[in-house]
This record gives structure tokens, C-alpha cells and sequence, in this order.
């Protein structure tokens, strides 16, 4: 069984560039979360897909944003990068959509540097 | 608004003593409640869970104790090993929500056990 796997694992960008972050998640998992977690802090909820469409959100904008694929793989899009944004990114998955409340599995993240 | 709140920040153990990190929320919808364990380099890994019907639940060495009156619940590390050395975070979210919400995070306990 393999577990939630995130690419690249480290990245840089600069300030006003996009960035795409991809993940597959855990075998027999149809739901996938993102994460931004700051050094030092806890992760921060961003939005969960379900069924390749968003259904949660946690108080991001709108530029960042997401898809899911019908592998249940999926992908993070931010835009417009602010210096802010560097930042570890999880991707955690679950079997059922209610996935904070059955136990993610996360996989090792990306950390993401704007410069 | 931190809706969780994680103490103490950093933690020093001798070998085979009790850990004890504490929480308190104030989102009184929240009615899920887990601990996750992240080693430098990884992703959150989840340890033990409780749901506020019970007030305690242990797992081998880990002991959740929960107080729904206070708001307040905590982890116990029993015996606790230089392998425990690690970042707890006390997570919380909503069952109501489905779980679309995600998980409301502290901001992490660093844990070191000294030989």
C-alpha cells in the first residue's frame, strides 16, 4: 500500500510567479486535502476535493486553487505569489469525503520559497 | 482568531517520564479531536483521537483526557522514550461539517526526551 506521495519536494519561485504542486494520494483514498504550514506553526486547512470538486474551503483566496483527477490524484495552483506563500504544503488524504473527522494520512509536502 | 490553543510550545523529558501537552478550544461546534506526530522532514502522521463523549482514551502509551466543561483536552506520553522526540500538534473540527471543514491545528509542541 502506497502512501500519499507529493512533488516536487522543494521549490522556488519568485514574487508574482504561478506555481502548480502536485499529489497522488493513498491507494483506495477519494479525498484530498491541502495544507499550508508556516515554519513553526501548525498546518492551515486550504480546501478539500471530493469527487473532482472542491467542498471545504479554509480562509484562502481565491488564487490559490485546485483540481482533482479522476485517479483522486491532485493538483495546487497559486497565483500571483506573494513572499508570504513560502510555506511547507501538505496533501493529506482520506477514504470518505468527511476526511478531518476519519484521520488523513499526509504525505511529506513541498516546500514552496517565493523570492 | 486562534481557535485552538497549544501549550506549551517547546518541552524537555528525562527518559521514561510523563509528557503532558494541553489544549483548549473555544469553537464549541467542534466535537473531534486528534493528535498528530511530526518527525523533522515529514508530514503529520496521526497518533490518537477522541470525540467528547468520552473523557479519556489511551492507546499503548498515549492518553487522550478531555474536559468538554473546560474546553480543554491533552495528550499524555507515558514512559517516554528519546523515539517520542517529535512535534505534537492538538487538532479539532466539526463532525457537522462533514469533515469539509478540515482540522483547526495548534501551532506545535516540540518535544525532545533526553536519554
Amino acid at each position: 500500500e502506497t502512501g500519499v506521495t507529493q512533488s516536487p519536494t522543494h521549490l522556488i519561485k519568485t514574487r508574482g510567479q504561478q506555481v502548480t504542486l502536485r499529489c497522488s494520494s493513498q491507494s483506495g483514498h477519494n479525498t484530498v486535502s491541502w495544507y499550508q504550514q508556516a515554519l513553526g506553526q501548525g498546518p492551515q486547512f486550504i480546501f478539500q476535493y471530493y469527487r473532482e470538486e472542491e467542498n471545504g474551503r479554509g480562509n484562502f483566496p481565491p488564487r490559490f486553487s485546485g483540481l482533482q483527477f479522476p485517479n483522486y490524484s491532485s493538483e495546487l495552483n497559486v497565483n500571483a505569489l506573494e513572499l508570504d506563500d513560502s510555506a511547507l504544503y501538505l496533501c493529506a488524504s482520506s477514504p470518505a469525503t468527511g476526511g478531518a473527522n476519519y484521520g488523513y494520512t499526509f504525505g511529506s509536502g513541498t516546500r514552496l520559497t517565493v523570492v | 482568531q486562534q481557535q485552538v490553543k497549544q501549550s506549551p510550545q517547546s518541552l524537555i523529558v528525562q527518559k521514561g517520564g510523563i509528557s503532558i501537552i494541553n489544549c483548549a478550544y473555544e469553537n464549541t461546534a467542534f466535537d473531534y479531536f486528534p493528535w498528530y506526530q511530526q518527525f523533522p522532514g515529514k508530514g503529520p502522521a496521526l497518533l490518537i483521537a477522541i470525540r467528547p463523549d468520552v473523557s479519556e482514551k489511551k492507546e499503548g502509551r498515549f492518553t487522550i483526557s478531555f474536559n468538554k466543561s473546560a474546553k480543554q483536552f491533552s495528550l499524555h506520553i507515558m514512559d517516554s522514550q528519546p523515539g517520542d522526540s517529535a512535534t505534537y500538534f492538538c487538532a479539532a473540527s466539526m463532525r457537522s461539517g462533514g469533515g469539509a471543514d478540515g482540522l483547526t491545528f495548534g501551532k506545535g509542541t516540540h518535544l525532545i526526551i533526553q536519554p
